[in-house]
């Protein structure tokens, strides 16, 4: 059975600096896809940005970019210049195998401060 | 980009009720939609999986008939909770999907408050 496990709970940066948000999933599939979504105080699910497996070049979308790592399992996000509308929740997702559904971690709750 | 509408987006209503959720894709065809379930400062919990035209594939542990989920046609899928009680009060959401490898895009939510 596929895993997503995301080992930081809540995590705190100020306005402008990078952070980083791991995520490690577990899976015997060779073709699938990985997701991070945010969903902010809204609730609102939102999807930043999406990797494919077979693709060997890491996902960016503006300020935010993936060091999807296959072999290791691990598709952390990086959040450059971040800012203040970044605060949410945000939840690393695996989609591939037999499963019609995704599978999300538990979330990492992102805080930017001023 | 895909739109997903989820209405309402909150209800309060007396126990026993019966409350109907609905989702719709708005400029595309859903295939596929989900119904997930989410309690504070937790993750999405997956309720159930609805394939227009067949009868929902519920999870474990969720009861189908108190969660009566509908899927008629591409754009449309209905969750409606049966008498109500308090323990049902959570935040749902439903997404929705065109193909199995297009990305799942999500309504905004519906706050259900039952009393």
């Amino acid at each position: 059975a596929q895993t997503v496990t995301q080992s930081q709970p809540e995590m705190s940066v100020q306005e402008a600096e990078t952070v980083t948000l791991s995520c490690t999933y577990d899976t015997s599939e060779s073709n699938y896809y990985l997701f991070w979504y945010k969903q902010p105080p809204s609730r609102q699910m939102i999807l930043v940005i999406r990797q494919e497996a077979y693709k060997q070049q890491n996902a960016t979308e503006n300020r935010f970019s993936v060091n999807f790592q296959k072999a290791a399992k691990s598709f952390s996000l990086k959040i450059s210049d971040s800012q203040l509308g970044d605060t949410a929740m945000y939840f690393c997702a695996f989609l591939g195998g037999r499963d019609d559904k995704i599978i999300f971690g538990k979330g990492t709750r992102l805080h930017i401060l001023p | 980009g895909a739109v997903v509408s989820q209405h309402p987006s909150r209800v309060i209503c007396k126990s026993g009720t019966s409350v109907k959720i609905e989702c719709r894709s708005l400029d595309f065809q859903a295939t596929t939609m989900f119904w997930y379930r989410q309690f504070p400062k937790q993750s999405l919990m997956l309720m159930a999986t609805s394939n227009e035209g067949s009868k929902a594939t519920y999870e474990q542990g969720v009861e189908k008939d108190k969660f009566l989920i509908n899927h008629a046609s591409l754009t449309l899928s209905t969750l409606t909770v049966t008498s109500a009680h308090p323990e049902d009060s959570s935040f749902y959401i439903c997404s929705a999907r065109g193909g199995w490898d297009q990305p799942q895009h999500f309504g905004d939510g519906t706050r259900l408050s039952i009393l």
